[in-house]
């Protein structure tokens, strides 16, 4: 069970856009439409942001917005604000029925 | 609305057990898969475990198979996750999430707020 590969870090100024990219492979992002991302403040749990590579929750701004192309799905952050810096999860179902996560992106608003 | 309230956490020594549980409201617990994800101290999210609706499907990480087993009790609306085995490698942060919709796709909303678990001598 491998882990999905996330760029460790990325940041921008406020009022920029960010992208934040999740490879895995055909067995898992390439393979499904169940990409999902979530955003983790220091010391709480986890939020889902997107679901099924590019849905939005109810409540979730809509300065943020999912794809995918091939086995990467992306993130992307329009409008930074100060308060989208924390880290970001992706997340795939796989093939053998279990959940894959991204090592996590920590997100610096500058 | 869903909420979600894990317990059972604390210090335990290797080798030895562990019960978590998982306190559901708000939401038809029996309609729905539940996962357990862990968060070791300074790191990322690891999914643990899956139960599916009915508890009849069960699907684990490589890391924990074999001494973790995941149960669901929909008399209680509670989520379990049973730990044998403890290793050092297992200290971390357990949430329990509920599946966002009926089927089972990995989607994790809401989460709880987690409980620690430290295993140490």
């Amino acid at each position: 069970q491998s882990a999905l590969t996330q760029p460790a870090s990325v940041s921008g100024s406020p009022g920029q856009s960010i992208t934040i990219s999740c490879t895995g492979t055909s067995s898992d992002v390439g393979g499904y439409n169940y990409v999902s991302w979530y955003q983790q403040h220091p010391d709480k749990a986890p939020k889902l942001m997107i679901f099924d590579v590019s849905n939005r929750p109810s409540g979730v701004s809509n300065r943020f917005s999912g794809s995918k192309s091939g086995n990467t799905a992306s993130l992307t952050i329009s409008g930074l604000q100060a308060e989208d810096e924390a880290d970001y999860y992706c997340s795939s179902y796989t093939v053998a029925s279990t959940v894959a996560f991204g090592g996590g992106t920590k997100v610096t608003v500058l | 609305q869903a909420q979600l309230v894990e317990s059972g956490g604390g210090v335990v020594q290797p080798g030895r057990s562990l019960r978590l549980s998982c306190a559901a409201s708000g939401f038809t617990f029996s309609n729905y898969g539940m996962h357990w994800v862990r968060q070791a101290p300074g790191k990322g999210l690891e999914w643990v475990a899956v139960t599916s609706y009915d508890g009849n499907d069960k699907y684990y990480a490589d890391s924990v198979k074999g001494r973790f087993t995941i149960s669901r009790d929909s008399s209680k609306n509670t989520l379990y996750l049973q730990m044998n085995s403890l290793r050092p490698e297992d200290t971390a942060v357990y949430y329990c999430a509920k599946e966002l919709t009926l089927i089972v796709v990995g989607c994790f909303d809401p989460w709880g707020r987690g409980t620690l678990v430290t295993v140490s001598s």
